[in-house]
């Protein structure tokens, strides 16, 4: 079983749809948590650190399930440009280094 | 600010070579990780620096090696090359270890092995 495990879509929809993103993690120990955005041949970039008690930007929105150990992103509004992979990252306290899941592809068409 | 910058861009290699990657990290950053990417994957942690030091290492065998410079700046050996260490090579700096931090990745490397 992956540490990090993302459905991979691709999620296509419509202009003005809302979307959301499940990822699950299975080290219970994990204490940071983060969305990237990454788009086609490019490097990731930081979307949004994911709070415990859940937190948004815009019409973006993150949650954190600590108890079914699962992360969300609910994108409202889809913009074309939102069009991106959307990388979940999860990091143990206390260690260095961050797990990636592999990505979920969003398709957001007009 | 200068962001993070990897060179060379694109690499083309064979089996059993060598390659050095290099990445000069964002200003005020004293950590660099290097991360490996493959086609339809999340990056993978290979190692972190910070201040000169390896602080962290993912599951990559030794051949990965690498180093980071008094100015922050580091690079990525590969020893004895194989076809499957084809990938994008992702560097990414921030400040004081990544525990937490956000960190910035540069544009990274696709390092082609024929």
């Amino acid at each position: 079983r992956k540490e990090v495990e993302q459905d991979p879509g691709p999620f296509n929809v419509p202009e003005g749809a809302t979307v959301a993103f499940n990822c699950t993690y299975s080290n219970s120990a994990s204490q940071s948590f983060f969305w990237y955005r990454q788009d086609c041949r490019k490097e990731p970039k930081l979307l949004m650190s994911v709070y415990s008690s859940g937190n948004e930007d815009g019409r973006f929105t993150a949650q954190l399930n600590r108890a079914s150990q699962y992360i969300s992103l609910l994108i409202r509004d889809s913009k074309l440009s939102d069009s991106a992979t959307y990388l979940c990252v999860v990091q143990e306290g206390g260690s260095y280094i961050p797990t990636f899941g592999r990505g979920t592809s969003l398709i957001v068409h007009p | 600010e200068t962001g993070v910058t990897q060179s060379p861009t694109h690499l083309i290699k064979t089996r059993g070579q060598q390659v050095t990657l290099r990445c000069s990290s964002q200003s005020g950053h004293n950590t660099v990780s290097w991360y490996q990417q493959a086609l339809g994957q999340g990056p993978q942690f290979i190692f972190q620096y910070y201040r000169e030091e390896e602080n962290g290492r993912g599951n990559f065998p030794p051949r990965f090696s690498g180093l980071q410079f008094p100015n922050y700046s580091s690079e990525l050996n590969v020893n004895a090359l194989e076809l499957d260490d084809s990938a994008l090579y992702l560097c990414a700096s921030s400040f004081g270890g990544s525990r937490g931090n956000e960190q910035f990745f540069g544009p990274g490397t696709r390092l082609t092995v024929l």
